[in-house]
């Protein structure tokens, strides 16, 4: 079963502030996806990657396979970024989800 | 764009009903999930469909059962509710296997079931 590790499980920041969340998986897969769930419960996938880098708006994911990390970056970070970020390794056996990074951004 | 319902938004039963609960979605997706999320935990997968007529358990299926008639639905059945199943129950879909590169999944707004 694929170990995954989500840091930090706590981040408060500034708004404008350059956001860094980490995953660590132990398990090769063949994509990873990471998430964002707002307060009240719905989840948005917001990236899926097998490899490099993804950009999408402020948003940046970037993987590395070999090294089973990914990581997720907010730029020029906004009150309205503030969320629970998962990320989600999948393999053979569906996904396996971290336990997220509560994300707040004061303004 | 793709669009996944559950029944209820909230739910309170007591010990020892039966419950349903229920998901539509609207892309003629193959695959549908059930998870339950509580705080410290994560997402847990309880089941999973890949067809009509066909389930998988996940990781914590005790307790629950499934259903899934019509490709659109997929019911999560708790046959006697238990306090320990408070908790936020999630559904998703998706067009191809989770775990592949194609298969991203769609998510619900959540039932929030309380078991008293």
């Amino acid at each position: 079963k694929n170990e995954v590790e989500q840091s930090p499980q706590n981040l408060t920041a500034q708004e404008g502030e350059f956001i860094t969340i980490n995953c660590s998986y132990s398990v090769g897969i063949s994509a990873l996806h990471w998430l964002q769930q707002h307060p009240g419960g719905g989840i948005v996938s917001l990236f899926m990657l097998s490899s490099g880098k993804k950009k999408h708006g402020r948003l940046i994911a970037t993987i590395n396979i070999q090294e089973k990390h990914s990581s997720l970056h907010i730029t020029a970070s906004h009150p309205r970024d503030s969320a629970v970020y998962i990320c989600a390794p999948g393999g053979a056996d569906g996904l396996t989800f971290g336990k997220g990074t509560h994300l707040i951004i004061q303004p | 764009d793709v669009k996944v319902t559950q029944s209820s938004r909230y739910l309170v039963k007591r010990t020892g009903e039966k419950v349903f609960l229920e998901c539509v979605q609207d892309m003629d997706h193959e695959n549908m999930f059930w998870y339950r999320q509580d705080p410290g935990l994560g997402l847990r997968l309880i089941y999973f469909s890949y067809d009509v007529k066909m389930k998988e358990k996940g990781d914590i299926p005790e307790g629950y059962s499934v259903s899934r008639e019509k490709k659109e639905r997929f019911s999560l059945i708790l046959e006697s509710a238990s306090t320990n199943q408070t908790s936020m129950y999630l559904c998703a879909s998706s067009l191809l296997p989770s775990g592949g590169a194609g298969g991203t999944q769609y998510f619900g707004p959540g039932t929030r079931l309380t078991v008293l």
